[in-house]
């Protein structure tokens, strides 16, 4: 069945670094793929999404690149702030016989230190 | 920008009572779900609905669950009776007529419902 995996956390990383968070996933069909952040004490946000292979989705300095070759969907940010600390979400959601629904991984716990 | 709302915010609930769980879809979607999440844990698919009747539920979705669409516009979760494995945070989500030829419809959150069962 249809499945994501991402890197286990927690990240700390300074403020201004590089962020990577490593996504990827097992699915029949195309799917579409995206990353929801949830912050402390708030429910999900779709940060990013991509619908099909080679697509780049991008949002508030992240982006992720649609991977069909490699079946991942990698979430990157060039310098990250404390206002970023937050769990993120990779999810995909794909047709199945009830209908769509999307599945996530067990998300990644993202701290910034000043 | 439409959004999907949640109520109550928090509930705090007694082992074996029942609680409703209430959510407004954005107006125009035709799919609705409902998700939960453990603290702590990843969130999981329970119940999908379309067109007033399940599509595919997850086997977390027994017989002490069910969902409605009582109008034009609540979509509803009910727990019959919980019980202290039922706390979580419940989110309800939605999305629009299939428009991308098969390829998966983002789906948009609400807040969720903190839901403790004591």
């Amino acid at each position: 069945g249809n499945s994501v995996t991402q890197m286990e956390g927690p990240v700390t990383l300074s403020e201004e670094a590089f962020l990577t968070i490593n996504c990827t996933y097992t699915a029949t069909g195309y799917p579409s793929l995206f990353w929801y952040v949830q912050y402390p004490g708030e429910g999900l946000q779709l940060l990013l999404k991509a619908t099909k292979a080679d697509d780049k989705g991008s949002n508030k300095g992240f982006e992720a690149t649609y991977r069909k070759e490699t079946t991942s969907f990698h979430l990157e940010k060039g310098s990250v702030q404390v206002s970023d600390s937050a769990v993120y979400f990779c999810a995909l959601s794909a047709l199945n016989t009830g209908g769509f629904k999307t599945i996530f991984g067990a998300g990644t716990r993202l701290f910034v230190k000043a | 920008e439409p959004e999907v709302t949640q109520t109550p915010s928090h509930q705090v609930t007694q082992m074996g009572q029942e609680v409703i769980l209430r959510c407004v879809p954005i107006s125009n979607h035709l799919y609705f779900y409902w998700y939960r999440q453990i603290l702590g844990q990843k969130v999981e698919f329970l119940v999908s609905f379309y067109n007033n009747e399940i599509s595919e539920k997850s086997e977390i979705f027994d017989d002490q669950f069910s969902v409605e669409r009582p109008d034009g516009s609540n979509f509803t979760l009910k727990i019959r009776s919980t019980k202290l494995e039922d706390s979580a945070m419940y989110f309800c989500a939605s999305s629009p007529f299939y428009t991308n030829r098969g390829r998966g419809e983002t789906q948009y959150f609400g807040p969720g419902t903190r839901l403790l069962v004591l």
